[in-house]
């Protein structure tokens, strides 16, 4: 079963627009939560992370938003740039396991000029 | 400094024949870990070192997936008998600790298995 859920498998914006990049999670036990993005032939580099503790992280353009009580969370990139079309992950881990990500299948991001 | 590092960064072989995918990890990262991305799907975790030993395998699929880490740094993931589902790209990442609540894992570019 998929516990990490990103529905979206692509999402198309306009440079210098938001862009809201969601993920859906169903083990109460994850603690942790992170984004990553990935281009081809590359490996996944890391974006931001939220705790549980927390409801929003922010770091530059880009903002987590935690909502627990739905299991549900979202990166906001404002403003969306060219050079953030990319495939975006969205990754959980549990504190009894904190090495073990649990990722979704990926959301493709295209920032049209 | 260097990231993290796999070769080949693409290996084709038959169904049948034995692999092994090679991880250089950050310098200095005692955490290791391996994991698997299918077609369409995100990477799932497969086996983590800390040092030497293999902390925890539980995501290795069955016994045709073994990996070794026999100085704490460089790792080998070796695939015998291999299958037409094993085609994939395998990731390595690596951290510093492992163990440490932020600690970030650091992700090479991969390694594309074809299994013809």
């Amino acid at each position: 079963d998929q516990q990490v859920k990103q529905n979206s498998p692509s999402l198309s914006v306009q440079e210098g627009r938001i862009s809201i990049l969601n993920c859906d999670y169903t083990n109460s036990m994850f603690d942790y939560f992170l984004w990553y993005k990935k281009y081809p032939a590359e490996g996944p580099t890391f974006l931001i992370s939220i705790s549980s503790i927390k409801d929003k992280n922010e770091d530059g353009r880009f903002t987590v938003f935690l909502n627990k009580s739905a299991k549900h969370l979202s990166l906001h990139i404002v403003p969306s740039q060219p050079g953030d079309s990319a495939v975006y992950f969205c990754a959980a881990r549990t504190g009894g396991s904190n090495y073990k990500l649990t990722f979704g299948k990926g959301t493709l991001l295209t920032v049209n000029p | 400094g260097a990231g993290v590092s796999q070769t080949p960064s693409n290996k084709v072989t038959e169904k049948g024949k034995y692999v092994e995918l090679r991880c250089d990890p950050i310098s200095g990262h005692t955490a290791l870990y391996w994991y698997r991305q299918s077609l369409g799907q995100g990477p799932e975790f497969l086996i983590y070192f800390q040092g030497t030993g293999a902390a925890d395998d539980s995501g290795l699929p069955n016994d045709r997936f073994f990996a070794v880490r026999p100085e704490g740094s460089v790792s080998t993931l070796k695939i015998q008998r291999t299958e037409r589902g094993d085609s994939a790209v395998y990731l390595c990442a690596s951290s510093s600790q492992g163990v440490a609540y932020t600690d970030t894992q650091y992700f090479g570019p991969g390694t594309r298995l074809t299994v013809l």
